[in-house]
């Protein structure tokens, strides 16, 4: 049980464009819905905190203009990363949380997004 | 600032070893430290995961050790196997901050056959 899907696993887009990626959680409702960026060889930097039904809540330094989340669903959760530069280059990862009250959170796969 | 400090970096245990790894926090609300392994290109896995109201917690081959005095907390591989390389990453959380988490700077562990 537990299982949290990410989908594409991995993207390149060109510079400009936007890009969507979508969080799933597959066997239980997420009422909470995190995001992180992973730069190669380092640790996890959460990016926003999203609950369903309102909007998200973004850690200082991270545009939320540029990376638009959604959390239309118990289920699904969308990060947009809106015209794209190479820096945005990153795998992008997002974790699911049963209810307010729990600790546990289930990752999904990633997505490695990639900015040319 | 890191709330979560991780070491070593990186650690080279021979196969059927004991791999520790350390991790120390500042922030006396953390009431929830758990362990994540990640494989490169893949989402972190929980792994196993304790509360400060006890000293240690044990998984199969896998044990964290907590000592809230110090603000520490490790975890142990036994017995580790090549299947254990991978980077762990340890972090905290706290129900008054909305049980997000903090985590550590990573170790990537490699288990020589």
């Amino acid at each position: 049980g537990a299982v949290v899907s990410q989908h594409p696993s991995w993207v390149i887009c060109k510079s400009g464009t936007s890009v969507k990626i979508e969080c799933r959680s597959l066997d239980f409702q997420a009422t909470t819905m995190f995001w992180y960026r992973q730069f190669p060889k380092q640790s996890l930097m959460l990016m926003a905190t999203s609950n369903e039904g309102s909007k998200a809540t973004y850690e200082q330094g991270v545009e939320k203009d540029k990376f638009l989340i959604n959390h239309a669903s118990l289920t699904l959760s969308t990060l947009t990363v809106t015209s794209a530069h190479p820096e945005d280059s990153s795998f992008y990862i997002c974790s699911a949380r049963v209810s307010a009250g729990t600790y546990e959170q289930y990752f999904g796969p990633g997505t490695r997004l990639t900015v040319t | 600032q890191q709330q979560v400090k991780q070491s070593p970096q990186s650690l080279i245990v021979q196969k059927g070893g004991i791999s520790i790894i350390n991790c120390a926090y500042e922030n006396t609300a953390f009431d929830y430290f758990p362990w994540y392994q990640q494989f490169p290109g893949k989402g972190p896995a929980l792994l196993i995961a304790i509360r400060p109201d006890v000293s240690e917690k044990k998984e199969g081959r896998f044990t964290i050790s907590f000592n809230k005095s110090a603000k520490q907390f490790s975890l142990h591989i036994m017995d580790s196997q090549p299947g254990d390389s991978a980077t762990y990453f340890c972090a905290a959380s706290s129900s008054l901050t909305g049980n997000q988490f903090y985590f550590g700077t990573g170790t990537s562990l490699t288990v020589i056959p």
